[in-house]
Parts: C-alpha cells; structure tokens; sequence
C-alpha cells in the first residue's frame, strides 16, 4: 500500500468553527508533512513529524494545530480560521533513507 | 521561506516538442527530486537525483543536477498532452528533515 489518504477531500467552515484534518499512511514512514497550497503557488511546508513528535514548526499560526496519535495518522486541527487560510492541505510522507515524498490528494478548505 | 526558483514559470508547447525546466536552489541538499500536480491535487514524485549524481534518465524523463551552481533540470522528451500539468522540484536540506518546494513550472502541451 503506497497510498496517503486525506479526508475529508473538501471542506467549507465558517470563522467561529472547529474543524480537523485527517492524514493516513501505512508505509512505515517515520516523517509525515503537512503543506498549505494557495493557487498558483508552490506547497508552502507547514509542520513535521518525525517518529510521532513535532520535529519542525514552521512559525504557523496557532489557530493551526498538529498532532500525531500514532505512527499512522496525522491531524492537523483547526480553529478560528480566517478566509485567508483557504487553500489546498496536503499531507505527505517520507521513505526511508530520504527517498521519494507520497503526498494525499490533498483537502480542499475554504473558509467563510 | 521560498527556497527555490524554477523557470519559466510557465511553458506552451506542441505535442512532440522536448521541454525543459530548470530549477535553483539557495543551500547544501541532500537529493533534489521532481514532482508533478495536476489540476492543484496531490503531487506525484517523477525522479530523484542524489548530490553525488549529475545526470539520471526514467523514461522519457532526464534530470540534471550541478552542485557547485546550485542548479537542475528537467527535460521531458516527446511530449504529450497528458505531460500538461505543473512541475516542482523539490529538495530535503542536508541532514534535516525539511523538504522544500521550488516555485513551479506550469507545463502546457498542446495536442
């Protein structure tokens, strides 16, 4: 199984709301990424999980926040968002040895 | 922080036609991989080229990296109109785990 899988795949939620992001892989990866992607632009790297602790915060927003309940699943909880944080989340995993990255298809938020 | 820069930034091209892509980096990598998205979902990985490499082919795909210029890139040969998509690469910094994105390269191939 090679896959990452996201959910849910969109997501519309108003300002006041709580909400979360679900990332599943089953590969084994040891460091697992979370991305935000505005349109037209690069993945912008958010967090990263290396064997289930928060290895790197990359000075995101507190409304923004990650946990790793195991080696498997990674979420990313959100609350108190603003319209501005729509965007593309993608989830990914990274192989052994620093090899290849296997992204989800990514969730889709909008934020009203 | 935009850690690398591709160019151009978009490219329009016949069916047929090569393609190239280069990409920039600022810092010591690790390896420099390449990545394709289409219609803004997941990215898929396409090759991956390690700092002691300079030149791997996969396919119709050859990827080249130079060091010491801090530099690679992509050349798709005989393209498709299913090779339409965007382009990143994307690098992990030397002994961390930070895995950094290019700025893209949106590839259009026309049937």
């Amino acid at each position: 199984d090679t896959e990452v899988t996201q959910t849910p795949k969109h997501l519309v939620m108003g300002m006041t709301n709580k909400k979360s992001l679900k990332c599943e892989q089953h590969m084994g990866h040891r460091a697992m990424y979370w991305y935000k992607q505005k349109a037209k632009k690069p993945p912008e790297l958010m967090f990263v999980y290396s064997y289930e602790k928060l290895s790197i915060n990359e000075s995101v927003p507190s409304r923004f926040s990650p946990e790793c309940p195991n080696s498997s699943l990674l979420n990313l909880h959100l609350h108190a968002l603003q319209p501005e944080d729509s965007a593309l989340y993608l989830c990914a995993s990274l192989g052994p040895m620093n090899t290849e990255a296997f992204f989800g298809q990514g969730t889709r938020l909008t934020v009203v | 922080s935009q850690q690398g820069e591709e160019d151009p930034q978009a490219l329009s091209i016949q069916e047929g036609e090569n393609a190239t892509m280069n990409c920039s980096y600022k810092t010591s990598i690790n390896n420099l991989q390449w990545y394709r998205q289409n219609s803004g979902r997941g990215l898929v990985h396409l090759i991956l080229i390690r700092s002691n490499e300079r030149e791997k082919h996969s396919g119709r795909l050859r990827v080249t990296l130079d060091t010491s210029k801090k530099s690679s890139s992509l050349l798709i040969t005989a393209s498709r109109a299913a090779d339409t998509a965007s382009y990143f690469c994307a690098f992990i910094l030397y002994n961390f785990n930070k895995f950094y994105f290019g700025s893209g390269t949106k590839l259009n191939v026309k049937p």
